[in-house]
């Protein structure tokens, strides 16, 4: 398996306050990706990056905020979280933009 | 924009049948196609991919997929379902021109019985 790892695995929060959420890989891959997946609408991006320092918006972008300062992190922040972000979040991890991605086992998210 | 659509929520095979887990994409430029499959509480396992070449792609676990860029789908198939097959499977596409953004489909249900 790829070597991708997210932290936490589980958490609960409340709604207005911050979370971060880490991606570490260690295969150097260039692409790292967030998505979010709910019933009913499969997985949906949130940001992606191509670089360091490098990153783009998704179709669900609202809300979030990346950074990826090292090749190996990207992290994800819901800067003040709502109970519309509850949801599960995957990481994944590409060499190039055309090869496939490898995924993360997922972080739990819930708001109350 | 790129879209993909699985037209069935739920598949349902007996063991040891064929089975077809249906995909139609729509993107501008030329499709990178993927499958992927998902087990309980784990993220998702590449299957299979269409970037250029042959239309019929052979993956793992004895799945395959045939491009028909007329009908623009990518349906997955399994000649001999297996119990171990039952999971929820995506299908992914990204545009050539659009470097980075795949769009997942919202996954369909197979449920192999025995």
């Amino acid at each position: 398996d790829a070597g991708i790892t997210q932290s936490p695995r589980h958490k609960v929060t409340e709604t207005g306050t911050p979370v971060t959420l880490r991606c570490h890989q260690t295969e150097n891959h260039r692409y790292m990706y967030w998505y979010r997946q709910d019933p009913g609408h499969g997985l949906r991006l949130i940001h992606y990056s191509y670089g360091v320092k490098d990153t783009d918006k998704g179709e669900v972008s609202d809300g979030y905020s990346v950074s990826r300062s090292k090749t190996e992190d990207f992290l994800l922040t819901l800067e003040s979280a709502t109970s519309s972000q509850t949801s599960v979040y995957f990481c994944a991890i590409s060499p190039e933009a055309d090869q496939p991605q490898h995924f993360g086992d997922g972080t739990r998210l819930s708001i109350l | 924009a790129q879209s993909v659509a699985q037209p069935e929520d739920q598949v349902n095979v007996a063991e040891g049948n064929p089975l077809t887990v249906k995909c139609t994409y729509s993107v501008s430029g030329n499709p990178y196609l993927f499958w992927y499959v998902q087990y309980p509480n784990r993220g998702l396992q590449f299957l299979l991919k269409y970037i250029t070449g042959d239309n019929l792609v052979k993956g793992s676990y004895g799945f395959e997929a045939e491009f028909n860029k007329s009908q623009t789908s990518f349906h997955l198939k399994k000649p001999s379902a297996l119990v171990s097959d039952s999971a929820l499977y995506f299908c992914a596409v990204r545009d050539n021109t659009n470097a980075g953004k795949s769009t997942f489909g919202d996954g369909t249900t197979l449920t192999v019985k025995p």
